[in-house]
């Protein structure tokens, strides 16, 4: 099976803008969840899917918002970018909300200037 | 916040040595998780141990957990130079949800040829 695809891998973009990234999950995987990994916070849950809903969100301002698609695929969308939104950005996906093991993309590195 | 804090934060060694990572955590789990990661890259998971487990085996690592002191170790034996990565322990927030983990810190170790 393929892994777990994020797009892009590199991004650059400047403070005020917005920015959408994506992950594709591997196939027959319904639950994706993304974090947030700074040198200064480490790795910070943002979002967690499970069949198109939102079960769980991370302590982020609300410019930072997802969604999940039918097929399981998923994007999230940071608005008004800031300075401190530079991160690597990963997804990572399971078979269902009940299963422990994530699986995790390559991931996004976005930098903000 | 962080749950897992790992100890040390870096820790270089010669191939063939073992390596001893450490992670203490906070609140009760049901089961602590070890990843690694490349250069800035997506993590890997590499072994999962429950809660009602007190050591677990997997190749050359070797996962022990101690509940009454909230702590668990990751030991690598024989370690090679491709075992050079960031190594994170994580657990589940909880809440019916396991994809909403918790990461320490992190331990980066150097395995020098």
């Amino acid at each position: 099976k393929a892994g777990v695809t994020q797009t892009p891998r590199y991004l650059i973009k400047t403070r005020g803008q917005q920015v959408t990234l994506s992950c594709s999950p591997i196939s027959g995987h319904r639950s994706v969840s993304w974090y947030q990994q700074t040198p200064g916070q480490g790795l910070q849950f943002l979002f967690e899917y499970f069949s198109e809903t939102q079960r769980n969100k991370g302590n982020f301002p609300g410019r930072f918002s997802g969604r999940q698609f039918s097929n399981s695929r998923s994007e999230m969308n940071v608005s008004t970018l800031e300075l401190g939104d530079s991160a690597l950005y990963l997804c990572a996906s399971s078979q269902s909300s009940g299963t422990y093991e994530q699986y995790f993309g390559p991931g996004t590195r976005l930098t903000v200037t | 916040s962080q749950q897992g804090e790992e100890d040390p934060q870096a820790l270089s060694i010669q191939e063939g040595e073992n390596a001893t990572m450490n992670c203490s955590y906070k609140t009760s789990i049901n089961n602590l998780q070890w990843y690694r990661q490349n250069s800035g890259r997506g993590l890997v998971h590499l072994i999962l141990i429950r809660s009602n487990e007190r050591e677990k085996h997997s190749g050359r690592l070797r996962v022990t957990l101690d509940t009454s002191k909230k702590s668990s170790s990751l030991l690598i034996t024989a370690s090679r130079a491709a075992d050079t990565a960031s190594y994170f322990c994580a657990t589940p927030r909880g809440g019916g949800s396991q994809g909403n983990l918790i990461f320490g810190k992190g331990t980066k170790l150097s395995v020098k040829p």
